[in-house]
């Protein structure tokens, strides 16, 4: 069964940093692209990085470039995203996805960022 | 403007059919898109339903009923999620998806109610 399992959300003040983990089982991970999604509170869909199977292209939206960095280890079959700077709009539920296609999704961590 | 507006909210009975529309902006061709929609239900991550960019380049989740399909209008510059024999487990947030621009964009949902 292929499965995404996302950890390492939790509080943090604004200005602060938390890693986020996505780990991966019942697919070869390395072969797959892979992207991070958030959602805050009541709101919808936010996409926010992509990289792909190699980490050779990795792209990010604008609200978090420089802040963000997405990385990946294939051999652990882990995806993560290390954010820094953290904001109180960047508070949400994040969720690690599989592909271009966005298929399938983890359960998220929720991230709150706050004082 | 929203790279992908959607309505907020859309309400059909049981055993109907919904039509749920999400319109690219201006300038923004749909014909050169292919557009993914997915399910949103309450305390659950999203689901991947199906993609669709023309009769021959179009995809049905694994597991997806047949009930739900993808369309577009051209003249609307819109795809469409249309979804025939309403029943009550369908009641949930939609999202559609496109890539543009090396990034991917969320339309901002639209919550079905079966009532």
């Amino acid at each position: 069964e292929v499965q995404l399992v996302e950890s390492g959300g939790g509080l943090v003040q604004p200005g602060g940093s938390l890693r986020l983990s996505c780990a991966a089982s019942g697919f070869t991970f390395s072969t797959y692209s892979m992207n991070w999604v958030r959602q805050a509170p009541g709101k919808g869909l936010e996409w926010v990085s992509y990289i792909n199977s190699r980490s050779s292209t990795i792209y990010y939206t604008d609200s978090v470039k420089g802040r963000f960095t997405i990385s990946r280890d294939n051999a652990k079959n882990s995806l993560y995203l290390q954010m820094n700077s953290l904001r109180d709009e960047d508070t949400a539920v994040y969720y690690c996805a599989r592909d271009s296609v966005l298929d399938p999704w983890g359960r998220g961590t929720l991230v709150t960022v706050s004082s | 403007q929203a790279v992908l507006t959607q309505p907020s909210s859309l309400s059909a009975s049981p055993g109907a059919s919904a039509s749920l529309t999400c319109t690219l902006r201006s300038g923004i061709d749909v014909g050169t898109y292919r557009i993914y929609w997915y399910q949103q239900k309450p305390g659950s991550p999203p689901q991947y339903l199906l993609r669709y960019k023309s009769d021959s380049d179009k995809q049905q989740g694994s597991g997806v009923p047949s009930r739900f399909s993808g369309s577009k209008d051209a003249s609307a510059n819109a795809g469409i999620l249309l979804i025939s024999g309403l029943q009550s487990e369908d009641e949930a947030d939609y999202y559609c998806m496109i890539w543009h621009s090396s990034a991917v964009v969320f339309g901002g949902g639209t919550k079905l109610t079966v009532l």
